[in-house]
């Protein structure tokens, strides 16, 4: 059974950093690509970013990069996300996602197929 | 960017078929995946690669997906599909995942 469990949230003061970890398994973990996705309060979802199974490929959505990294340790089945620089509008619940496949050189589809219950990120003073 | 327009809200009564539509210019050139979420909980994949049900998902999931529309169809609706929905697709222009607004369906 594949499970995906978050952890690292928080709440953290404007410019301040945070480190979510996401802790894989039930499945071949070097061999998926992993996403992280996040919605803040009341609202829609957001893709956040995303990193290829040997960890060589990183994909991040505009409102996060430059501040935020991904990152994953195959030996250890988990995830991270490093915020950086954390704003009042990345305020939300970070879920951390299994990508259906790895990344070949050419990605015409992808999608999630397992997801974890999350952890909330406040940003306040 | 690619943006994928939903409505915010669909109603329909016990028994009947929902439609929701996902809009983007030429989606259909796209594959597009279909997610419902229910209050307090995470996402579930319910319809991949436009009109394919992951294992466990009800017949009564489908979904198509032509020109500029996609349309996620849930037949003989039941008390246990309110939720919000939302579509998805990979932005190969942008190396970007892109999700729709979303919408809520609410049953009657």
């Amino acid at each position: 059974e594949v499970q995906l469990l978050e952890s690292g949230g928080g709440l953290v003061q404007p410019g301040g950093s945070l480190r979510l970890s996401c802790a894989a398994s039930g499945f071949t973990f070097s061999s998926y690509a992993m996403s992280w996705v996040r919605q803040a309060p009341g609202k829609g979802l957001e893709w956040v970013s995303a990193i290829s199974g040997s960890g060589g490929s990183t994909y991040y959505a505009d409102s996060v990069k430059g501040r935020f990294t991904i990152s994953r340790d195959n030996s250890k089945n988990t995830l991270y996300l490093q915020m950086n620089s954390l704003r009042a509008e990345d305020t939300a619940v970070y879920y951390c996602a299994k990508v259906v496949t790895d990344y070949g050189d050419y990605i015409h589809s992808s999608y999630f197929d397992y997801w974890g219950q999350g952890t909330l990120v406040t940003v306040s003073s | 960017s690619y943006v994928l327009t939903q409505p915010p809200s669909v109603s329909v009564a016990p028994g009947q078929t929902a439609r929701i539509t996902c809009g983007g210019n030429n989606i259909g050139s796209k594959s597009v995946h279909w997610y419902q979420q229910k209050p307090g909980q995470a996402p579930v994949l319910v319809v991949y690669d436009d009109s394919d049900r992951p294992s466990g998902i009800p017949e009564r999931f489908s979904g198509s997906n032509s020109g500029n529309t996609a349309t996620l169809t849930i037949s003989r609706v039941e008390a246990g599909d309110e939720a919000d929905y939302y579509c998805q697709v990979w932005d190969s222009s942008s190396d970007h995942y892109v999700f729709g607004t979303g919408t809520k369906v609410t049953v009657l």
